[in-house]
Parts: C-alpha cells; structure tokens; sequence
C-alpha cells in the first residue's frame, strides 16, 4: 500500500512561476485536503475535498487553486509564486469527510526566490 | 473561528520519564481530538485519538485525556524512549470539514 504520494519532494521557484504540486491516495478514500506547515504554526488548511467534482476553500487559500477530478488525485496549484508561499506542504486524505483520522503524505518542500 | 493552542512549544526529558504536552480549544462544538506525531522529513502520522463522549484513552505506553468542561486535552507519554523524540501535535475537530492543528511540540528524550 502507497498511502498518499506527493511529488515533488523538492522544488525551487522564481517569483511569478507556477506550478503544480501532486498528490494521489490508493485508499479510496472520499476526503482529501492541502495544508501548509511554517515554523511555529502548525499546520494550516489551504483547500479540502470531500468526493470527486467538489472542493472548497480552508483557512489560508489566496494564491491556491484546487480540482478533483477523480477520486484518487488532488493536485495544488500555485498560479503565481511569491515569497510568502516558502513552505512544507503537506497532503492529507480520510476515508470520509468529518471527524476521522487523516492520513499524511510525506510533504513537498518548496522554496520560492 | 476555532482555535487549539499548545504547549509547551519545545520539552526535554531523561529517557524513562514521562512527558506531558497540554492543548485548549476554543470552540465548544468540537468533539473529535487526534494526536499525530512527526519525525523529520516526513508527514504527520495518528498516534491516538479521543472523541468527546470519552474522559481518556490509553495505547501502551500513550495516553490522552480530555476535559470537556474546561476545553483542554492532553497526551501523556510514560518511559519515554529515545525513538519517541519527534514533534507532537494536537488538533481538534468540531464535526465539519476542517481540523485546526495546535503549533506543534518538539520532544527531546536524551539517553
């Protein structure tokens, strides 16, 4: 079992760039969700899906876009990359939306200069 | 909006004691608290959690306990071991779509 797989692991950005931060789950699971950790901050929510064809927006989402086209992909992208976007993110997925226990993948570490 | 403050931010123990990280939350409606542990270079991971209608819960060595009356739970780690160093956090989950993570503690065990 894979669990959930981000890609990249790394990734150095010049400001303006985009790019698309991947994310699958193997569990069929209907819940999945992006955060972002900072020192010092936790961990804060950017955007959640609970099925494929829906999404909506967490805590921190301005300079995020999010789909879900199947079940088992949630890409993040970033449309135009600035400074304040430096930061481990992470992707996380349940087997249903609501109270239950999330599964983490092992983050993207992402530098913008 | 919901809000789970956790401390302390940094706790060194000797190896065999135990430790003790402390989380509040704000919002009243929240009845789901997962405890998830992180080592370096990878994501979080679920050690334990409680749901509102239970006072504790113990796994081996683990255990988390919860006052709904004063909206604060903690975990409790007894004989610590030195492969327990990592950063803890607690998070809290009021029924919705969105958990709120604490900011997290790093746990030194020195051997």
């Amino acid at each position: 079992n894979a669990g959930v797989t981000q890609t990249p692991k790394f990734q150095v950005l010049k400001t303006g760039q985009s790019m698309t931060l991947q994310c699958a789950q193997d569990m069929n699971h209907e819940y999945m969700s992006w955060y972002r950790q900072d020192p010092g901050m936790g961990l804060r929510l950017i955007h959640y899906s609970v099925g494929a064809g829906i999404t909506d927006q967490g805590e921190v989402p301005n300079g995020y876009n999010v789909s879900r086209s199947t079940t088992e992909d949630f890409p993040l992208r970033l449309l135009s990359a600035a400074p304040s976007q430096t930061s481990v993110y992470f992707c996380a997925s349940s087997y249903s939306p609501g109270p239950q226990p999330q599964h983490f993948g092992d983050g993207t570490r992402l530098s913008i200069l | 909006g919901e809000n789970v403050e956790q401390h302390p931010s940094t706790l060194s123990v000797q190896e065999g004691d135990s430790a003790v990280i402390k989380c509040t939350y704000s919002d009243s409606a929240s009845n789901y608290f997962p405890w998830y542990k992180q080592e370096l270079g990878k994501g979080p991971q679920l050690i334990i959690d409680i749901r509102s209608n239970v006072g504790e819960k113990k796994d081996q060595r683990i255990a988390v306990t919860l006052n709904k009356t004063a909206k604060h739970f903690s975990l409790h780690i007894t004989e610590t071991q030195p492969e327990d160093s990592a950063v803890y956090f607690c998070a809290a989950n009021t029924g919705g779509f969105k958990t709120i993570f604490g900011a997290g503690t790093r746990l030194f065990v020195k051997a």
